[in-house]
Formats: structure tokens, C-alpha cells, sequence
């Protein structure tokens, strides 16, 4: 069965810091990949996807994430943090576009002054 | 285009007491999935539907039946809410290069 494991439940970076958040997935294939972002009370906002290609992935809101096939790796990265990013980020797979996501627990961000 | 929608927003229901949520998209998206989010615990799927007319138990069907009404909507059913079905509800809806849209969630409290 697919897993996610995600290992920080919750960071805190300065504003203006970079950002690396941590995925790792366990499956067969090589799955396809995603990153969702969720403010407080809201619901989830996708910023960016792997199905095939280039390993570097360019998303919304200044946010890139590499896919590593030989770490089994998907971590997210920004290299500027701001005040507006605090939120809770999920890691997801699934078997392909079609088919249901299997999230991690998710990490959740605190931008601090 | 209004994408995933979700009624209702809120609702408090009592020990025993059924209820049904509504998801509808309009993105003419073939499947569409029923998740529920608890603290600490990420998003873990309930059912999904991979086409009309067909659909599939996820990770945590207890307690839920659902209904796959047409293309568009995708109803997720309590028969009898237990306290512990106290969670917030997505939809979501995808296609082959279309994944993964999410509704904007009800929030359930069941006393």
C-alpha cells in the first residue's frame, strides 16, 4: 500500500528565510505527486504537481519541490519565506490522476518576524 | 466555473441523527472522492467514484454510504452520527491530468 510520511509536524522559519519541507513516499512506481497548502479554516489549494519529466517542479506562489526517485523524495522548497505562508502543507501520491490521493499528516509552518 | 462546491458549510447533529452532504463539480471530472480531515491525522479517504455509476470504500467507510447520482454529484450519507464522525468533510474531483480539486470542507460536530 502507498504511504507518505512526512517528518516535521511543525516548523518555524524567520520571514525572509528559506523553506524545505520534507516528503517521502513509499510505493511500487513511481507515483504522481502533489503538494496542497491549507490556511486556517480554509480548504486545500494545490501548488504544484509531478507526473513526469523534469524532477525540478515550478508551482504557485514562488514554491518548487524535486522529485528524487532514488530517496524516494518529494521535499518542497522556497527560497524567501513569507508572513503569508503560514499554513499547514500536505504531501499526497497517487497512482496516477485518475485515482485517489494518499496524503501525509501533514506539516504545519509558523512564520515568525 | 465554480469547481468543487459543498453544502453544507456547518452542521451540529445529535448521537443517532442522519444526515447527508452534498458535493457537486462542474468541471466534468470523472471521479470524485470523499475524505475526512482530523487533527494530526492528514486527510484519509472514506469512498471514492471512478465513474458514474461505480464506487469504491477508501481507508475509513464505517458508518458512511454514498451515492454517485450522476457525473456531477457525489452525496456521502451518516445513517446514524456517532461522536466520533466529529471531522471536517471534503470532496474532491479529478481527471487523468486534472487532479485533485477540493471543495472548501463542512464542518460536523455530532454531540
Amino acid at each position: 500500500a502507498q504511504s507518505v510520511t512526512q517528518p516535521d509536524i511543525h516548523i518555524t522559519v524567520s520571514e525572509g528565510a528559506s523553506l524545505e519541507l520534507r516528503c517521502n513516499y513509499s510505493y511500487g512506481a513511481t507515483p504522481y505527486l502533489f503538494w496542497y497548502v491549507q490556511s486556517p479554516g480554509q480548504g486545500l489549494q494545490l501548488l504544484l504537481k509531478y507526473f513526469s519529466g523534469d524532477t525540478l517542479v515550478q508551482g504557485i506562489k514562488g514554491f518548487e519541490a524535486e522529485f528524487k526517485r532514488s530517496q524516494s523524495s518529494f521535499n518542497l522548497r522556497k527560497p524567501s519565506v513569507h508572513w503569508s505562508d503560514a499554513a499547514e502543507y500536505f504531501c499526497a501520491v497517487a497512482l496516477s490522476g485518475n485515482t485517489p490521493l494518499v496524503f501525509g499528516k501533514g506539516t504545519r509552518l509558523s512564520v515568525i518576524a | 466555473n465554480a469547481g468543487v462546491t459543498q453544502t453544507p458549510k456547518f452542521q451540529v447533529l445529535k448521537t443517532g441523527q442522519s444526515m447527508t452532504l452534498q458535493c457537486a463539480q462542474d468541471m466534468n471530472h470523472n471521479s470524485m472522492y470523499w475524505y475526512r480531515q482530523d487533527p494530526g491525522m492528514g486527510l484519509r479517504l472514506i469512498y471514492y467514484s471512478a465513474s458514474e455509476g461505480t464506487t469504491d470504500k477508501g481507508e475509513v467507510p464505517n458508518g458512511y454510504n454514498v451515492s454517485r447520482l450522476n457525473k456531477r454529484e457525489f452525496s456521502l450519507r451518516l445513517e446514524s452520527a456517532a461522536p466520533s464522525q466529529t471531522s471536517v468533510y471534503f470532496c474532491a474531483s479529478s481527471d487523468w491530468d486534472r487532479p485533485g480539486y477540493f471543495g472548501p470542507g463542512t464542518r460536523l460536530l455530532v454531540l
